[in-house]
This record gives structure tokens, C-alpha cells and sequence, in this order.
């Protein structure tokens, strides 16, 4: 059974900080996709990572796949408010495995 | 365009009760899913359909069934609801799954069964 996991599951942090969300995976894969959610929101794609030693960035968030460790990470830079989100990563398996989501609190 | 749409955005059922959920897309996809998310759980595959005229189980199927009507419209029937199936339910559509295309989803129905 494909498990995908998630750490840290929860996440306060200060503006200004750096941080990142790992995402571990049981099974071969190199397709992986990070999403963002607001709070009583639907989904919003972020990322789309399609190889070992791909890398994407958007603004202050930088997504990595490392599919021999099966490890993907989500690298936030000068953490700001309006990036209080619940992140989520998912693995292609034949059809999307979820992570349990990170939530994150960026506090002044 | 709309993207994908669901409705209802809310429905309160008593156990037994059914209900159908729609959702829509206009982006012309081939490929559409139902999934449920719980709290702390995370999005978990209900039903999909990779092209119309095809419907597949994922990893929680049981006491849902699904219709794809046509390619822009992919249904989720609760025959017979129960506390447990208290959840937020999105749609989600993509075009070239294959390719690796994102999926985008639906604004979600929030589902209480009591």
C-alpha cells in the first residue's frame, strides 16, 4: 500500500523565517504535485514536479523532487502572512495519493 | 469559464436519506474524480472516471455510486447516507492524466449526515 507522508504536520512560524515541509513517499514515482488550501477553500495547484532533480519555484516557495530518496520538499523563504495556508502534496500512483496536508500559521 | 462547479455547497441528510451531488467542468477534460476529505485525513479517491463512458472505484468506494452523464458532468449518489460519510466532498477534473496534467478542483460540498 502506496503511503504518503508529510512532516511536520503542523507549523507556526515568525515572518521573516525560512522553513521547509518534507513529503516521503513508499513506492516508484516521478510525478508528484504540492496544493495549497485555504481554509474552507478548494484546492489550488502549486507545483507540478515531473523528474529526479526537479525543482520549481514560485515567489517565496521552492518545491524539489528527489525521486531515489522518494522525498519531495516544499521550501518557504521570508515566511509572509498571506502564506497561512494547509499544504499538501500527492503522488502519482496510477491516480493521486495524499499526504495528511501541513498546516501552516505565519505570525507576525 | 466556470472551471469545475459543484452543487450543492451544503446538504444536511438524516441517516438513510439519498442524495446526488453534481459537478460540472467547462474546460473540456477527459478525466474526472470525486474525492472525500475528513479532517486530519487528508483528500481520499472515492470514484473516478478516466474518459466518459468510463467510471472506476478508488480507495474508499463503498456506499457511493457515480455516473458520468457526459464529458462535462460526473455525479456522486449516496443511496442510503450515514454518519459516516460526513465529509467535504471535491470534484476534480483533468485533461491528459497521462501526461501528467494537474487536476483542478471544485469548490467542495459539505456533507452532514445525522
Amino acid at each position: 500500500e502506496l503511503k504518503v507522508e508529510q512532516n511536520p504536520l503542523f507549523l507556526s512560524m515568525q515572518e521573516g523565517k525560512n522553513y521547509t515541509i518534507y513529503c516521503n513517499y513508499s513506492t516508484t514515482s516521478d510525478r508528484l504535485y504540492w496544493y495549497r488550501q485555504d481554509p474552507g477553500k478548494s484546492l489550488e495547484s502549486l507545483f507540478v514536479l515531473l523528474s529526479n532533480g526537479a525543482v520549481k519555484q514560485e515567489g517565496r516557495l521552492m518545491a524539489s523532487l528527489d525521486t531515489k530518496a522518494r522525498l519531495s520538499t516544499l521550501h518557504i523563504t521570508a515566511a509572509v502572512h498571506d502564506l497561512s495556508a494547509t499544504y499538501f502534496c500527492a503522488v502519482d500512483a496510477r491516480n493521486l495519493i495524499f499526504g495528511k496536508g501541513t498546516k501552516l500559521s505565519v505570525k507576525p | 469559464n466556470a472551471g469545475v462547479t459543484q452543487t450543492p455547497k451544503f446538504q444536511v441528510l438524516k441517516t438513510g436519506q439519498s442524495m446526488t451531488l453534481q459537478c460540472a467542468q467547462d474546460m473540456n477534460h477527459n478525466s474526472m474524480y470525486w474525492y472525500r476529505q475528513d479532517p486530519g485525513m487528508g483528500l481520499r479517491l472515492i470514484y473516478y472516471s478516466a474518459s466518459e463512458g468510463t467510471t472506476d472505484k478508488g480507495e474508499v468506494p463503498n456506499g457511493y455510486n457515480v455516473s458520468r452523464l457526459n464529458k462535462r458532468e460526473f455525479s456522486l449518489r449516496l443511496e442510503s447516507a450515514a454518519p459516516s460519510q460526513t465529509s467535504v466532498y471535491f470534484c476534480a477534473s483533468t485533461k491528459r492524466p497521462k501526461a501528467a496534467d494537474t487536476q483542478y478542483f471544485g469548490p467542495g460540498t459539505r456533507l452532514t449526515v445525522l
